[in-house]
């Protein structure tokens, strides 16, 4: 079965500074993946998403990720973050014709001022 | 929200008490999904169906059950509520043909005393 894991429960960072956050899976082939982030007291919203093709994907707020097949990783980055992106952050991955989602546990994303 | 609702938004009962959440989506999805979300846990899934009266178990099903009547509302239900069963709940949706591609309510903090 599909597994997620994100190695890092919280992180840290500075307003301005660089953000990379990490997701590795484990699945025999390659998934989808996907970003979702969730403010306090809200859902979660969709950031991005891979599916097949350029492995540099773009999404909203000025995120973007990087599928590394070899690696099994599809970790979040940021160049410059912002106080707004203080939030909870999910990896997830999606087997192809299974119609669903298997999440990773959350990485907290703090942002000092 | 992507025309998701959930209801209650917060419910407070005692331990041996039935529990209803609803969930009603004005998009026409073929898919709809009940997660919970535990510290720790990130989003687990609990039931989801794949049309109406169309269901199946996800990873934490025991001590919950789900209906579909219509295609616009999945309901869960917690026949005798437990202080595990504390929690954050979530309602998903997906079209079937984005890919795995879900959208959440704002969700129902549920406290079982």
């Amino acid at each position: 079965a599909q597994s997620v894991t994100q190695p890092d429960i919280h992180i840290t960072v500075s307003e301005g500074a660089s953000l990379e956050l990490r997701c590795n899976y484990s699945y025999g082939a390659t998934p989808y993946l996907f970003w979702y982030v969730q403010s306090p007291g809200q859902g979660l919203q969709l950031l991005l998403k891979y599916f097949s093709g350029d492995t540099l994907v773009q999404g909203i707020k000025g995120f973007e990720a990087e599928f590394k097949r070899s690696q099994s990783s599809f970790n979040l980055r940021k160049p410059s973050v912002h106080w707004s992106d203080a939030a909870e952050y999910f990896c997830a991955v999606g087997v192809p014709g299974a119609q669903k989602l298997v999440f990773g546990q959350g990485t907290r994303l703090t942002i000092n001022p | 929200d992507a025309g998701i609702t959930q209801s209650p938004r917060h419910k407070v009962t005692e331990t041996g008490t039935p529990v209803t959440l609803r969930c009603h989506q004005t998009e026409n999805h073929r898919y709809m999904y009940w997660y919970r979300q535990d510290p720790g846990h990130g989003l687990r899934l609990i039931h989801y169906s794949y049309g109406v009266k169309d269901t199946d178990k996800g990873e934490v099903s025991d001590g919950y059950s789900v209906s579909r009547s219509k295609t616009e509302d999945f309901l869960l239900t917690l026949e005798s509520a437990t202080s595990s069963q504390t929690s954050v709940y979530f309602c998903a949706i997906s079209p079937g043909a984005a890919k795995n591609i879900q959208y959440f309510g704002a969700g129902t903090r549920l406290s079982v005393l």
